[in-house]
């Protein structure tokens, strides 16, 4: 069980259009999803945390109208990618915590990741 | 605010064991994890500890804490080639938010 999908799992575009990227959790209700950023060689970096229905809360330096988050249902998260440059280029992580998680006990299931190429 | 770190490399040869690191500065931390990333792959949970207990064992791995000095640590035991990947250890202070070290890169030769 806990398994939580992301697509797609590649995408390569042209600098200045937009990317959506999805995260489903297939088999379990998701309050929370968060979503990651990965440079290569390096740890995750957390950009945003999504409560469905609500809006997303975004860490210190990411760009909101940059990345759009919407989390529509209780299953899925989509990270827009608007205006993509090449300094975007990254592997995009998304995590599901379920809806009977608490504070303290914080398992987070995580999707394969999908690797943005701006050209 | 809140720091884990951890060691970037380890190499070790089939059979042997290992042993992967990690500091954290933030002692609210109820919860301690170790997660496993493969290549162009998401986080894989392997274990997690809880605050108060100094040790736990699973199978071939054996997470030890010593919170006083804010320290974790991973042995695997009888380590194989397809343990290759990198660990990441994790903590959530007092939030609802994972702390990420920054990774170490095992790898193992036979």
């Amino acid at each position: 069980g806990a398994v939580v999908s992301q697509h797609p799992s590649w995408v390569i575009c042209k600098s200045g259009t937009s990317v959506k990227i999805e995260c489903r959790s297939l088999d379990f209700q998701a309050t929370t999803m968060f979503w990651y950023r990965q440079f290569p060689k390096q740890s995750l970096m957390l950009m945003a945390t999504s409560n469905e229905g609500s809006k997303a809360t975004y860490e210190q330096g990411v760009e909101k109208d940059k990345f759009l988050i919407n989390h529509a249902s209780l299953t899925l998260s989509t990270l827009t990618v608007t205006s993509a440059h090449p300094e975007d280029s990254s592997f995009y992580i998304c995590s599901a915590r379920g809806s009977d998680q608490t504070m303290s006990w914080n398992e987070q299931f995580f999707g394969p990741g999908t690797r943005l190429t701006v050209l | 605010g809140e720091d884990v770190e951890q060691s970037l490399f380890l190499s070790v040869r089939e059979g042997d064991s290992s042993v992967i690191n990690c500091t954290y500065t933030d002692s609210s931390s109820t919860y301690l994890y170790w997660y496993k990333q493969e290549p162009g792959a998401g986080l894989q949970l392997l274990t997690y500890i809880f605050s108060n207990m100094d040790m736990k064992q699973d199978q071939r791995l054996t997470v030890l804490l010593n919170k006083k000095d804010k320290h974790l640590s991973l042995r695997i035991a009888d380590t194989q080639t397809g343990d290759s990947a990198i660990y990441f250890c994790a903590e959530n202070g007092n939030t609802d938010k994972l702390i990420f070290g920054t990774g170490t890169r095992l790898q193992v030769f036979p």
